[in-house]
């Protein structure tokens, strides 16, 4: 069964910092591209970052490009979030996601998502 | 980026009956177009990929249409579990989603 369980969200101030982790189990990590996803409170889905299964292509949103920063263990079947400079409009849940394999972009797995709360 | 243009922006209709649900993209993306499920509290669920691919374990009322800039969601005959939120989302440049249709059972 493939799992995807995020940790590290909770209350930040403005500015502060957050990372993210998901581990990821179920199916071969190293394999697959993978994204987060985050969506605010009573809001729809934004694309926030992806990576490829290789690490050598990194993509970023324009509203999180220069403050967020996306890297993977494959060693540790892990995908990491680094979340600097927060602001409230970054306040969200934030779903890390697989892509389907051979595919950039297409999810066919997410996880329960972890809720990052940015505020004073 | 890509606009994604989804309506109508909520969809009630009673159990059996059929639901169409729109997607318009402001430019082609030929047929990278995707639908995801999503339900109260929980994360969204693939439903169609690449505009007409049913995924695993859809269920057959659920279909996909469209290519270029327009696009279809149907379910031929609506259950009450299919109460959600529906969104679209193009792949064919940096992933953008549409705003979504909610989708109630009478």
């Amino acid at each position: 069964e493939v799992l995807l369980v995020e940790s590290g969200g909770g209350l930040v101030q403005p500015g502060g910092s957050l990372r993210l982790s998901c581990t990821a189990s179920g199916f071969p990590f190293s394999n697959y591209n993978m994204n987060w996803v985050r969506q605010a409170p009573g809001k729809g889905l934004e694309w926030v970052s992806s990576i490829s299964s290789n690490n050598k292509s990194i993509y970023y949103a324009d509203s999180v490009k220069g403050r967020f920063s996306i890297s993977r263990d494959n060693a540790k079947n892990s995908l990491y979030l680094q979340m600097n400079s927060l602001r409230g409009e970054d306040t969200a849940v934030y779903y890390c996601a697989r892509d389907d394999e051979m595919q950039f972009w297409l999810i066919d797995y997410w996880g329960q998502g972890s809720l990052v709360t940015v505020s004073s | 980026d890509i606009v994604l243009t989804q309506s109508p922006a909520t969809l009630s209709l009673s159990p059996g009956e059929r639901a169409t649900l729109s997607c318009r993209a402001s430019q082609s993306v030929s047929t990278y177009l995707v639908w995801y499920q999503q339900k109260p509290g929980q994360a969204p669920r693939l439903l169609i990929s690449d505009a007409s691919n049913r995924a695993t374990g859809i269920p057959a009322r659920f279909s996909g249409s469209g290519s270029g800039t327009d696009f279809t969601l149907t379910i031929s005959s609506l259950e009450p579990e299919d109460s959600a939120f529906y969104y679209c989302q193009q792949r064919n440049s940096w992933p953008t989603f549409g705003q979504g249709t909610k989708v109630e059972i009478k």
